[in-house]
């Protein structure tokens, strides 16, 4: 059984940088496994922020990145602003029309 | 403009069964890969189910044997029919396009399992 591992939580405070991460409970990710990012607020569906580990999605401002740090993905926020609180999900193509999504990551700004 | 719209949820007992559906206008469904995820009340999301632009679906574990998707090309629809529900398959179902192997959301049908 393939987990998706991420920070429960994480918080930031207004102006700086906060980097959340994506893992696997065995192995390492790589670009193969095309990890994406989405934001959640509570009764909102996810945006997307981020595909193929690093491409940012048409409309989202480039003080969000993606990367491959490590052994794990990586979703890094440069600037923070009080709007970034929100959840934050990764997911992970296993391949064979499978997808894996973490946990989640609830960011707070304070 | 992109747009997925879920409709068909609602409340269901145990053991009955529900059919979801999810209008895609802006593109064309049954050139594109398509999934549904699922979000049970205060959790995380759950990847539930996939279907290839050559019609290949696959599912998760937890609903293997019990949701298929489909979907109907003249109509420019997903479905996802779910039987055998459980009280643990209660949450937001959300349509999505998979486009360059990331997910683009509709607004979410709920569907709440119980007695």
């Amino acid at each position: 059984q393939t987990v998706v591992t991420q920070e429960p939580s994480f918080s930031v405070s207004p102006g700086g940088t906060v980097t959340l991460t994506c893992g696997l409970s065995s192995g390492s990710v790589s670009t193969n496994y095309y990890p994406s990012w989405y934001q959640q607020t509570p009764g909102q569906a996810p945006r997307t922020l981020i595909y193929s580990t690093s491409t940012r999605s048409s409309g989202v401002p480039d003080r969000f990145s993606g990367s491959i740090l490590g052994n794990k993905a990586a979703l890094t926020i440069t600037g923070a602003q009080a709007d970034d609180e929100s959840d934050y999900y990764c997911v992970l193509y296993m391949g064979s029309g499978i997808w894996v999504f973490g946990g989640g990551t609830r960011l707070t700004v304070l | 403009e992109v747009q997925l719209v879920e409709s068909g949820g609602g409340l269901i007992q145990p053991g009955g069964s529900l059919g979801l559906s999810c209008a895609a206008s802006g593109f064309t469904v049954s050139n594109n890969y398509m999934s549904w995820v699922r979000q049970a009340p205060g959790k995380g999301l759950e990847w539930v189910s996939f279907i290839y632009s050559d019609g290949g679906t696959y599912y998760a574990d937890s609903v293997k044997g019990r949701f298929t998707i489909s979907r109907d090309n003249s109509k420019n629809t997903l479905y996802l029919q779910m039987n055998s529900l459980r009280a643990e398959d209660t949450a937001v179902y959300y349509c999505a396009r998979n486009w360059n192997y990331a997910f683009y959301w509709g607004q979410g049908a709920l569907v709440t399992v119980s007695s």
